[in-house]
C-alpha cells in the first residue's frame, strides 16, 4: 500500500521567512496530493492540492510542487505570519483513500 | 453553514461501555469516512462508506463498527472502548470515491475513556 513520509517533524521560522515542508510517497499510481492545516483542537482544513498532471500550483503565499519521477512533493509558504503556526499534513491518494504523512509542526516566531 | 457536523464534540465513556459517535453532512456527498487521530499523529482511516457499500480497513479492530442509515448520517460504534481508544474521531466526506476528490472534515469528537 501507499506510504507517505514527511519532513521535518518540526519547523521554526521567523515571521516573514519562508517555510518548506517535504513529502515522499511510495505508490507511483497515486494521483492526488492535498495539504491540510490543522490548528490545535480543530479539524484539518485543505489549504492547497495538486493533481498528477500538474507540476506546480500557487495560491497567494502558498505553493506546492510535485515531482512524479522522484515521487516527492513539497509545500512552500512565503512571508510567514504567526497565524500560519499549526500542524501541516501532506497526503497522497489513489482511488478513494488518503494516506497522510506524520505531520509537521510549524512555529512562526514574531 | 456547517457542512460536516459531528456530535457530540466531547464524549466521556467508561472502560467497556459502548459508545456511539454521530456524523451528519449537508453536502449530499456519496462517501463518508471515519478517522481516528491520536495526539500528535496523523489521522488514521478506520473505514468508509461509498453510498451503502461499507469498506473496512484491514487493520481496524473489530471493536469498531459503523452504520450509515441514509446519505446524510453516519455513526461510529465502539462496542467495548479501551483506554487505547481515547482519541479524536474525525468524520469526513467526499463527493465521489475517485482519488481527486477533496475530503471535507468535521470538527471531530474527542473521546475520553475512564
Amino acid at each position: 500500500g501507499e506510504n507517505v513520509e514527511q519532513h521535518p517533524s518540526t519547523l521554526s521560522v521567523q515571521e516573514g521567512d519562508s517555510a518548506v515542508i517535504k513529502c515522499t510517497y511510495s505508490d507511483s499510481a497515486s494521483n492526488y496530493f492535498p495539504w491540510y492545516k490543522q490548528e490545535l483542537g480543530k479539524r484539518p482544513q485543505l489549504i492547497i492540492d495538486i493533481r498528477s498532471n500538474v507540476g506546480e500550483k500557487k495560491d497567494q503565499r502558498i505553493a506546492v510542487t510535485l515531482n512524479k519521477t522522484a515521487k516527492h512533493f513539497s509545500l512552500h509558504i512565503t512571508e510567514t505570519q504567526p497565524e500560519d503556526s499549526a500542524v501541516y499534513f501532506c497526503a497522497a491518494s489513489r482511488g478513494n483513500k488518503l494516506v497522510f504523512g506524520a505531520g509537521t509542526i510549524l512555529r512562526v516566531k514574531s | 453553514d456547517a457542512m460536516v457536523i459531528q456530535n457530540p464534540r466531547y464524549q466521556v465513556t467508561q472502560f467497556g461501555k459502548p459508545v456511539t459517535l454521530s456524523c451528519s453532512q449537508t453536502l449530499n456527498h456519496n462517501v463518508m469516512y471515519w478517522y481516528q487521530q491520536k495526539s500528535s499523529q496523523a489521522p488514521k482511516l478506520l473505514f468508509h462508506y461509498y453510498d451503502k457499500d461499507f469498506n473496512n480497513e484491514a487493520d481496524t479492530p473489530d471493536n469498531f463498527q459503523s452504520r450509515r442509515p441514509n446519505t446524510s448520517f453516519c455513526f461510529l460504534d465502539i462496542r467495548s472502548p479501551g483506554l487505547g481508544d481515547a482519541a479524536m474521531y474525525l468524520c469526513a466526506t467526499s463527493r465521489d470515491p475517485g482519488g481527486e476528490n477533496e475530503q471535507y472534515f468535521g470538527p471531530g469528537t474527542r473521546l475520553t475513556v475512564t
